[in-house]
């Protein structure tokens, strides 16, 4: 059964950028699907952020476009989200997930609360 | 972007009773939606995609219908356990995108 487990800093200072890795296990990331992150502020609801397919073609939410990367590393069974000039509204649980070809089935990891504050 | 937006914000019900929730998308999304579950301190969990399909392990006690611009989640005699906050999602441009509803909170009445 694939298992996701993300990883980072729960600590971002203002202004940094956001780093976190998902670790996937019990399936191998290079035969398919789509491969994201998902993040929901405290209390708030569900925002998408991107996703990479595993040839590396990557999506991300045009509201966060322009600070976001998403990258894959087949090697290691894992992918990564870097997101650059952080604010206190980055603050959130940020989710990796696999994501079905049509877009109709979302698995998630456990989720990681990431603060930015100084 | 597609905004999907549901109501009731929270819905009060009592064990036993049927909770209907409602989902509407800004523009059609055809029948390329889904639902999810969240319970506290919990990853969502899908129930219905494809607007009327269980996902696998999910009770006949939930079901989904609609599509174009509306949508409606039907628990039809809820359990203790089915108290939380549910999710809409649409996935008609994926992989350019998917958004979700707000939710809907199932409280206990």
């Amino acid at each position: 059964q694939v298992q996701l487990q993300e990883s980072g800093p729960g600590l971002v200072k203002p202004s940094e950028t956001l780093s976190l890795t998902c670790a996937v296990s019990g399936y191998s990331i290079s035969s398919g699907y789509y491969w994201g992150w998902i993040r929901q502020p405290p209390g708030k609801g569900l925002e998408w952020i991107g996703s990479i397919y595993h040839s590396g073609s990557t999506y991300y939410n045009p509201s966060l476009k322009s600070r976001v990367t998403i990258s894959v590393d087949t090697s290691k069974n894992q992918f990564s989200l870097k997101l650059s000039s952080v604010t206190a509204a980055d603050t959130a649980v940020y989710y990796c997930a696999r994501v079905s070809k049509h877009g109709s089935g979302i698995y998630w990891g456990q989720g990681t609360l990431v603060t930015v504050s100084s | 972007e597609i905004v999907m937006t549901q109501s009731p914000a929270t819905l009060s019900v009592s064990p036993g009773e049927r909770a209907t929730l409602s989902c509407r998308a800004s523009q059609s999304v055809s029948s390329n939606l889904a639902w999810y579950q969240q319970k506290p301190g919990q990853a969502p969990r899908l129930l219905i995609y494809g607007a009327s399909t269980r996902a696998t392990g999910i009770p006949a006690r939930f079901s989904g219908s609609g599509s174009g611009t509306e949508f409606t989640l039907t628990i039809s005699s809820l359990q203790s356990e089915d108290f939380a906050v549910y999710y809409c999602q649409q996935y008609n441009n994926w992989p350019r995108g998917l958004t979700f509803g707000g939710g809907t909170k199932v409280e206990i009445k």
